[in-house]
């Protein structure tokens, strides 16, 4: 059982390039959610889906489009990328419906640079 | 305001002795408390979790976490650290009717030999 897999694990960018970070999970679960980390900062929500053609708003969407097409994949895209993007991204899935006590599921990151 | 709380940045302890990371919350809602652990270039994994019932709860490897209601803490607990343990260590608040998770800054815990 894979779980939740990211890739790519690392990625280099230059300002105004256009990129995607992809993530699939196989644990056929609704929710799935994209966080950046930073330091001192924590884990920062930046949009989820609950479910194939709903995606909504996290606390830091600009700058991030997502779109959920089928149940195991949910894509990040950055459409021109900024310095301030530079950070390790986390896709994290759960069982469950409209319910916080679910556990996340966390990828192992993809850890992006934009130079 | 909904927050969560994790006043330590970085906690140094020798292998064997005990460990407590603090957390607070403020969220309106009854809430549900989480305490996940990320090692070096993986993603977080969780500990353990309240939501109801008994306010000490159990986790993965020998942890253990008390929610107390009048202090807003769920403290995370080992009474004989590892040097395994060695990794940051993340508090989160879910609530009923929610999708969205808050995750305080984190603690960074070092193990001396």
């Amino acid at each position: 059982n894979a779980g939740v897999t990211q890739t790519p694990k690392f990625q280099v960018l230059k300002t105004g390039q256009s990129m995607t970070l992809q993530c699939a999970q196989d644990m056929n679960h609704e929710y799935m959610s994209w966080y950046r980390q930073d330091p001192g900062m924590g884990l920062r929500l930046i949009h989820y889906s609950v479910g194939a053609g709903i995606t909504d708003q996290g606390e830091v969407p600009n700058g991030y489009n997502v779109s959920r097409s089928t149940t195991e994949d949910f894509p990040l895209r950055l459409l021109s990328a900024a310095p301030s993007q530079t950070s390790v991204y986390f896709c994290a899935s759960r069982a469950g419906g409209r319910d916080g006590n679910e556990k996340l599921f966390f990828g192992s990151g993809t850890q992006l640079s934009v130079l | 305001a909904q927050s969560v709380t994790q006043p330590d940045i970085h906690i140094t302890v020798s292998e064997g002795a005990s460990l407590e990371l603090r957390c607070n919350y403020s969220y309106g809602a009854t809430p549900y408390l989480f305490w996940y652990v990320q090692s070096p270039g993986q993603g977080l994994q969780l500990l353990l979790k309240y939501f109801s019932g008994d306010t000490l709860v159990q986790g993965i490897k020998g942890f253990e976490a008390e929610f107390k209601r009048s202090q807003s803490s769920f403290n995370l607990r080992k009474p004989s650290v590892h040097w395994s343990d060695a990794a940051e260590y993340f508090c989160a608040v879910g609530a009923s009717g929610t999708y969205k998770y808050i995750f305080g800054t984190g603690t960074r815990l070092k193990v001396l030999a």
